[in-house]
């Protein structure tokens, strides 16, 4: 069972446009939502993560919206460069439950020059 | 020196072997965790530990065994390898008072 549907598969974008990739989850409970980055050959790091008093996290040119009563979020990448081609996970987990992270299917980016 | 080594970072198999696949960290976390990566299917939590004492299953531990030996070690087994086990293996660690995960660089992992 997917607890954690994440879209699209892939994705590509050109220079400077924005990138956006999108989760859904069905599990209530959760109240911890990162999202991770991964190149090739690496493993996953921390991007940036959000939680659910919130409607919205930007850090640079990467902001998370939240919505709760849907039951989903995002990941808006503003001004895309070729540096952000990579793979990128969404995941949740419920604080207490022995953090365990739930990760989505993963969204490979690639950014055009 | 990266925080979180794995090694090997490559490893060919045949079925039924048992092979280990060996994390170690420097950045001092009690907790410790192993994800398989399958493309399409993401990361699945295989197994998770927060101190030497506590180890716990994780979505998909059959198959699969563990061992952690001090703080900073934690391995995985795989007793009698078959090809879907052929993924790749992220061990991954983070602190106590801190969501954030740290992994390491991956071992992939062929099983024949």
């Amino acid at each position: 069972q997917q607890q954690v549907k994440q879209s699209p598969q892939s994705l590509i974008v050109q220079k400077g446009g924005i990138s956006i990739i999108n989760c859904a989850y069905e599990n209530t409970a959760f109240d911890y939502f990162p999202w991770y980055q991964q190149f090739p050959g690496k493993g996953p790091a921390l991007l940036i993560a959000i939680r659910p008093d919130v409607s919205e996290k930007k850090e640079g040119r990467f902001t998370i919206s939240f919505n709760k009563s849907a039951k989903q979020f995002s990941l808006h990448i503003m001004d895309s460069q070729p540096g952000d081609s990579a793979t990128y996970f969404c995941a949740a987990s419920v604080e207490g439950s022995g953090d365990k992270l739930t990760f989505g299917t993963g969204t490979r980016l690639a950014v055009r020059p | 020196d990266a925080d979180v080594t794995q090694t090997p970072r490559n490893r060919i198999t045949k079925t039924g072997k048992r092979i280990m696949l060996e994390c170690s960290q420097t950045k001092g976390h009690d907790r410790m965790y192993w994800y398989r990566q399958d493309p399409g299917l993401g990361l699945r939590l295989i197994y998770y530990s927060f101190d030497v004492k506590d180890i716990n299953k994780g979505e998909i531990s059959d198959g699969y065994s563990v061992s952690r030996q001090a703080q900073a070690k934690f391995s995985l087994s795989l007793e009698s390898a078959i090809p879907n086990q052929t993924a790749l293996y992220f061990c991954a660690t983070r602190g106590s008072t801190n969501e954030k995960l740290f992994f390491g660089s991956g071992t992939q992992l062929s099983v024949l």
